[in-house]
């Protein structure tokens, strides 16, 4: 089973600053099949990014991934309000497996 | 459009079993599998395994097996997912989701369904 780890746990950030958030998979991702969620307080979570570095329909172009192997970044380059949430990724290249999820929070 | 409607919260007590319902519309049931997906008050998501609604095959993860069965019933366009020996650190809110013809991941979700397990 592929193990994925996020860093940091917690980012604490300002509106309008830039956020790099990290995933790490313990084996290689085939075909970089690897995705990033948004997920709010009482909410389904909402695909953000799939095949590493495609944006799902809807996403604002301040969201970005990139990466690949077993390395991967989620970047959103200026925040917004309604940004301030967790953030999970998931590898679909071996079964499934999600991340424990990195929270932004307002500073 | 796509929609994934999911019965509603259950309340349940240690050692039975519950049965939870994901109806789709808007797409052709059969074309796309289903995920089941979980996650405890607080926690992280937990995916639990997959079915296709086609065949009815199904993929569920180690975690699970034994306890867990997913089924269809493709004259409704319904998913369900079947937990037993229920204990309460299956407290959870329960996700049925879905991708997309681009993708695995999972597009279309599922408003969830609270499960609680207490005695």
């Amino acid at each position: 089973e592929i193990v994925l780890t996020q860093s940091p746990g917690t980012l604490s950030l300002s509106p309008g600053e830039r956020a790099t958030l990290s995933c790490r998979a313990s084996q290689s991702v085939s075909s970089s099949f690897l995705a990033w969620y948004q997920q709010k307080p009482g909410q389904a979570p909402r695909l953000l990014i799939y095949g590493a570095s495609s944006r799902a329909t809807g996403i604002p172009d301040r969201f970005s991934g990139s990466g690949s192997g077993t390395d991967f970044t989620l970047t959103i380059s200026r925040l917004e309000p309604e940004d301030f949430a967790v953030y999970y990724c998931q590898q679909y290249g071996s079964s499934f497996t999600f991340g424990p999820g990195t929270k932004v929070d307002i500073k | 459009q796509v929609q994934l409607v999911q019965s509603g919260a259950e309340v349940r007590k240690p050692g039975a079993s519950v049965k939870v319902s994901c109806k789709a519309s808007g797409y052709t049931f059969t074309n796309y599998d289903i995920n089941w997906v979980r996650q405890a008050t607080g926690q992280g998501l937990e995916w639990m395994g997959w079915m296709n609604p086609n065949s009815g095959n199904t993929g569920i993860a180690k975690k699970f097996q034994g306890r867990v069965t997913m089924t269809r019933k493709t004259s409704i366009s319904a998913a369900y997912m079947e937990l037993s020996s229920l204990k309460s650190e299956d407290t959870a809110v329960y996700y049925c989701a879905r991708g997309t013809r681009y993708s695995l991941s999972y597009y279309y979700w599922g408003q969830g369904t609270l499960v609680t397990v207490s005695s």
